[in-house]
């Protein structure tokens, strides 16, 4: 079984301070991780990915995520706000192996508001 | 390289009807699964389908439903649809179910009155 729970459901920041989303997840199998962003009324776009290889992902627009498996969290950082990065964002699970095989879980969403 | 695509974009149904809504996967991409997302719900997982066979399903009643053609395109069928109904559905697509990185079509936004 394989969960995601995004521990916050809207984030307000100012605009060139920094921005954390915070999402802990649950796997029974080696997970893959993501962020996927949705500005309003579009589908979703990938930010970034965590597939085993290094822990510190880099991902488009400056920002990045830290995969910690002691904390078994996923929080997506950006040092820096811009207005445009207000949107909602999805973090995302899914296992490599069980019955889970290929199913993705998504977490229920962060709205982010930037103010200038 | 296209991306995902999905017809209609917009379309507004009354109770009662019935609808379907297509989608067109990346060229190359045999896995095409489907979404609703709902402010009250968030996203939720529909089906998914590889190879004109559903893999897997989400926990929605049986007037859901979908099916795959041999070139991967997709369609997704409501029936006798109820105001709940209302969403934003969105279609991905994949290599394959192994295959982890979902791209997402920019949805077609249902409304039922």
């Amino acid at each position: 079984a394989q969960s995601v729970t995004q521990l916050d459901s809207h984030v307000s920041v100012s605009e060139g301070t920094p921005v954390l989303l915070r999402c802990n997840y649950s796997s029974s199998y080696s997970p893959s991780l993501f962020w996927y962003v949705q500005h309003p009324n579009k589908g979703l776009q990938l930010l970034l990915k965590y597939t085993s290889a290094a822990t510190l992902v880099k991902g488009i627009n400056g920002f990045e995520a830290e995969f910690k498996k002691s904390e078994t969290s996923f929080h997506l950082t950006k040092p820096s706000a811009h207005m445009s990065d207000a949107a909602e964002y999805f973090c995302v699970v899914t296992a490599a192996g069980g019955t889970s095989y290929g199913k993705l879980t998504f977490g229920q969403g962060t709205i982010l508001t930037v103010h200038p | 390289k296209a991306g995902v695509t999905q017809t209609p974009r917009y379309l507004i149904k009354t109770r009662g009807q019935q609808v379907t809504l297509s989608c067109s996967p990346i060229s190359g991409h045999r896995s095409v699964s489907w979404y609703q997302q709902t402010p009250g719900q968030g996203l939720q997982f529909l089906f998914e389908y590889f190879s004109e066979t559903q893999r897997n399903k989400g926990n929605f009643p049986g007037r859901f439903s979908g099916r795959q053609f041999s070139n991967s395109r997709s369609e997704m069928n409501v029936s006798t649809l109820e105001l709940g109904d209302s969403a934003l559905y969105l279609c991905a697509s994949r290599e394959g179910p192994g295959a982890n990185v979902l791209t997402f079509g920019a949805g077609s936004r249902l409304t039922v009155l």
